[in-house]
């Protein structure tokens, strides 16, 4: 079965600084991988996904992720964090389930930022 | 504009009592999805349905209940045998059908408390 882990539970930086977040998978196969963000009292929005292809992925808000094969990692970065990015934080594997996919989510890094 | 609609925002349930939590869909999206999050548990997976009138149990089934009459909405039953039913539950949905491992899109969760 897949598992996800984020060694961080919380982080705190100061605003302007970069920002790694690390995330550990475990699935058989290829993976495929997302980061997740969540707000106070809100739902999740995608910033990334990774399926195959170039390793070093795009996403929204300046959000970037690097998938390595040889470490299991799929660590979510940012250059220069904003106030505006202090949320909680999802890394998850994807697996097929017949024509679904079922998703395994780590527990979460809380990123907080400082002025 | 399309998304997903949760309701209600706060349920409050008596003991003994079963309660039904809304998720509707305007995506066209075939495969739905219903998670429980609890703090520093990250989100489990409670059920799935890949199509109408399918759905299969996911990690944390016991307690719960599923139907899915129509492709726009999966209502999940949270029934008295859920011994600890205070959480926040997220629903999301995901293309499904001939599409792999496409991401999730969430709604914005109902709290789920006891009285």
């Amino acid at each position: 079965a897949q598992s996800v882990t984020q060694p961080d539970i919380h982080i705190t930086v100061s605003e302007g600084a970069s920002l790694e977040l690390r995330c550990n998978y475990s699935y058989g196969a290829t993976p495929y991988l997302f980061w997740y963000v969540q707000s106070p009292g809100q739902g999740l929005q995608l910033l990334l996904k990774y399926f195959s292809g170039d390793t070093l992925v795009q996403g929204i808000k300046g959000f970037e992720a690097e998938f390595k094969r040889s470490q299991s990692s799929f660590n979510l970065r940012k250059p220069s964090v904003h106030w505006s990015d202090a949320a909680e934080y999802f890394c998850a594997v994807g697996a097929k389930a017949g024509t679904a996919s079922k998703l395994t989510f780590g527990t979460g890094t809380r990123l907080q930022v400082t002025l | 504009d399309g998304g997903i609609t949760q309701s209600p925002k706060y349920l409050f349930r008596k003991e003994g009592q079963n309660v039904t939590l809304s998720c509707e869909q305007n995506l066209n999206h075939d495969a739905m999805y219903w998670y429980r999050q609890d703090p520093g548990q990250g989100l489990r997976l409670i059920y799935y349905s890949q199509i109408v009138n399918d759905f299969q149990k996911g990690d944390i089934a016991e307690g719960y209940s599923v139907s899915r009459e129509k492709k726009e909405s999966f209502p999940l039953t949270v029934t008295s045998a859920q011994k600890n039913p205070t959480a926040f539950y997220l629903c999301a949905s995901s293309i499904g059908i001939n599409r792999d491992n496409q991401p999730q899109h969430f709604g914005d969760g109902t709290r789920l408390s006891i009285l």
